[in-house]
């Protein structure tokens, strides 16, 4: 069973720059979670989608943080513009039911100059 | 709210050593508690759990046992290698809520 796709691995950007996150669940998970990491920090859920709708965003920077999961498959996290302080690793994570099936994808390493 | 601490790290042992990792939670529910592991240059792999009070989650010679009186859930290992060393995680969710919320973690390095 393939696991779950993240891409870019590693992103550089300059401060109040553009930049876009996608992840690939694995196949037939209906939930698909983001989850931002700084260093030194434990990860911190951003949002949760079931399905296509969205379950949880309470801690989305929505000034600047956009995510969606068109046809309820792969998503996107976006942020637009980039601050120092959102330099961090960012993990998707899918779930066919409950918090103990999460699987984690590899993560995206972004750093804001 | 909810949050989960952790032994403070970095923790580095000699092989065959004796490993615990504290943690620590506050809950506004009945949480079920899990330990993650991290391995270099890959994704979190939940490594054991335990779902109400005075279970024993165990995998790959790691156990923890959900203290509700303390509210605690360390790691131990009674034997540790070369392989165990990652960053592991202490997680927590509250029944009714899928949502994980972590611990900062702590680096543990074995050395031959």
């Amino acid at each position: 069973e393939a696991g779950v796709a993240q891409s870019p691995r590693y992103k550089i950007i300059e401060k109040r720059q553009s930049v876009a996150f996608w992840c690939n669940p694995i196949s037939g998970h209906a939930t698909l979670y983001w989850y931002q990491q700084i260093l030194g920090q434990g990860p911190k859920l951003l949002i949760q989608f079931q399905n296509n709708g969205v379950v949880d965003d309470s801690q989305l920077p929505k000034d600047r943080f956009s995510a969606e999961r068109l046809k309820g498959v792969d998503s996107t996290l976006k942020i637009q513009p980039a601050k120092l302080e959102d330099s961090a690793v960012y993990l998707c994570a899918s779930s066919s039911g409950g918090p103990s099936r999460q699987f984690f994808g590899p993560g995206t390493r972004l750093t804001v100059l | 709210g909810d949050s989960v601490t952790q032994m403070e790290g970095p923790v580095t042992l000699s092989e065959e050593a004796f490993l615990t990792i504290n943690c620590t939670y506050t809950a506004t529910g009945y949480p079920s508690l899990f330990w993650y592991v991290q391995y270099p240059g890959e994704g979190l792999q939940l490594l054991l759990k335990a779902t109400k009070a005075d279970d024993k989650g165990s995998n790959k010679g790691f156990e923890a046992t959900y203290r509700k009186e303390t509210t605690s859930f360390h790691l131990e290992k009674g034997s540790v290698q070369v392989s165990d060393s990652a960053v592991y995680f202490c997680a927590l969710t509250v029944f009714g809520n899928e949502k994980l919320t972590f611990g900062t973690g702590t680096r543990l390095t074995i050395i031959p």
